[in-house]
């Protein structure tokens, strides 16, 4: 079945700088991708997703690239604020065509003021 | 609320009783899922439902007995649960095969005593 690795598992930046996280996933036949934000002690909320026939989304500060020959996709956050502290998870469909998302092991973002 | 809506939120039991979580979606979605949400683990996916029919079981232990009696609801039964069930349980629903994102409800957070 399918296998999400995600890195890192913490990351901390200074507001205004860039964050990048990156995950590799191991079924060729996963066809799309989301990132999740989840705030403390609240639900995880979609924030962006890519398909398979797509290389590159943007949507104003977040922007997923996918590289379908080496199976990896990345969530780059541009202008970073104090809000975007969270944890995040990315998630690739697996070939059963039942909609199920295998998740990544999350990254722990922390912008500091 | 996004139109997923899970109840108790917060739920303290013993290891010899019963109780139940719900899912309650008004999406229009035709798959449900329950995953278990563990500190520093990702979300483990635990039982997918698609047009109300089991059709995935995540090697999930027989002390959870999910039940989907139509397409908005979802049912958790457990008993006999162990402390470390302890987690957050969130429920989220889809569009289903076609691989839309999921939308999550804010969970029930279990405390097995």
């Amino acid at each position: 079945g399918e296998n999400v690795e995600q890195h890192p598992s913490t990351l901390s930046v200074q507001e205004g700088d860039s964050a990048v996280i990156k995950c590799t996933y191991s079924d060729s036949a996963s066809n799309y991708f989301p990132w999740y934000k989840q705030e403390l002690g609240k639900r995880p909320q979609l924030i962006i997703d890519i398909r398979s026939n797509v290389g590159e989304k943007k949507d104003q500060r977040i922007a997923v690239t996918l590289n379908k020959t080496a199976k990896h996709f990345s969530l780059h956050i541009t202008e970073t604020q104090p809000e975007d502290s969270a944890v995040y998870f990315c998630a690739a469909s697996d070939s059963s065509n039942t909609g199920k998302l295998i998740f990544g092991q999350g990254t722990t973002l922390q912008v500091k003021p | 609320e996004t139109g997923v809506t899970q109840t108790p939120r917060h739920l303290v039991m013993g290891m010899t009783n019963k109780k139940s979580l719900k899912c309650e979606q008004h999406l229009g979605h035709n798959a449900m899922y329950w995953y278990k949400q563990s500190a520093k683990k990702p979300l483990e996916l635990m039982f997918v439902y698609s047009l109300e029919e089991r059709v995935e079981n995540n090697s999930v232990p027989s002390r959870f007995s999910p039940e989907c009696p139509n397409s908005s609801h979802l049912f958790l039964h457990l008993h006999t649960l162990q402390p470390e069930d302890s987690a957050l349980y969130l429920c989220a629903s889809s569009q289903g095969p076609a691989n839309y994102g999921y939308t999550f409800g804010s969970g029930t957070r279990l405390t097995v005593v």
